[in-house]
């Protein structure tokens, strides 16, 4: 079946603009994660959704990034006046929800801000 | 919150030799503990994973070891063939009923021919 897919595959932005990155879990996943990989580096969490209940935000970096959910569905993250230190690429993942750990991830949006 | 350690950051082998890569993390309220490899430009994948009830997985050419007392949980790749040269994450989770992963720094392992 299809996997977890993300657009844009790429986003180049100007320092001081908004940008919003998408995420389709798979299909009957109720768990969605993303995650922040820099350059050379590990991935940092950043939000996680589970079902309706309330997301955990405790990965953000700052107040400029926000993210979204609908249900069960697609994902938003938004990151509002975009500095250089936000380009990274954005991974999204997804699984079956709590207790039930393989997550899978999407393929990443590379964002790189000028 | 959790803390993931991973050594070593670079890993060279001959094919054919084993790779071990090792892993420590903060907190004992863990439970679950993957592995993933990423290639160049890719996304990660999963390739095996232990939950705290057991102490050894295996699949074939990888095990993972783990160590609840001491905290710590091991990767071992044995007969290593240039296709394993990746990068090689390891991530703890589980804790207060949320399955977001900590990952470590990740292991750049080199397999040359």
């Amino acid at each position: 079946g299809a996997g977890v897919s993300q657009s844009p595959s790429n986003k180049v932005t100007e320092k001081g603009k908004d940008v919003e990155l998408r995420c389709d879990p798979i299909s009957g996943h109720t768990a969605l994660y993303w995650y922040r990989q820099r350059l050379g580096q590990g991935l940092e969490f950043l939000i996680y959704f589970q079902g309706n209940s309330a997301p955990d935000k405790s990965g953000l970096p700052s107040d400029r990034f926000s993210a979204e959910r609908t249900g069960e569905s697609v994902s938003t993250l938004t990151i509002q006046r975009t500095q250089q230190e936000d380009s990274a690429v954005y991974l999204c993942a997804s699984s079956l929800g709590v207790g039930r750990y393989e997550q899978y991830f999407g393929p990443g949006t590379r964002l790189t801000v000028t | 919150g959790e803390n993931v350690e991973q050594h070593p950051s670079t890993l060279s082998v001959q094919e054919g030799d084993s790779a071990v890569i090792k892993c420590t993390y903060s907190d004992s309220a863990s439970n679950y503990f993957p592995w993933y490899k990423q290639e160049l430009g890719k996304r990660p994948q999963l390739i095996i994973d232990i939950r705290s009830n057991v102490g050894e997985k295996k699949d074939q050419r990888i095990a993972v070891t783990l160590n609840k007392t001491a905290k710590h949980f091991s990767l071992h790749i044995t007969e290593t063939q240039p296709e394993d040269s990746a990068v090689y994450f390891c991530a703890a989770s589980g804790i207060y009923n949320t399955d977001k992963l900590i990952f470590g720094t990740g292991t750049r392992l080199q397999v040359f021919p």
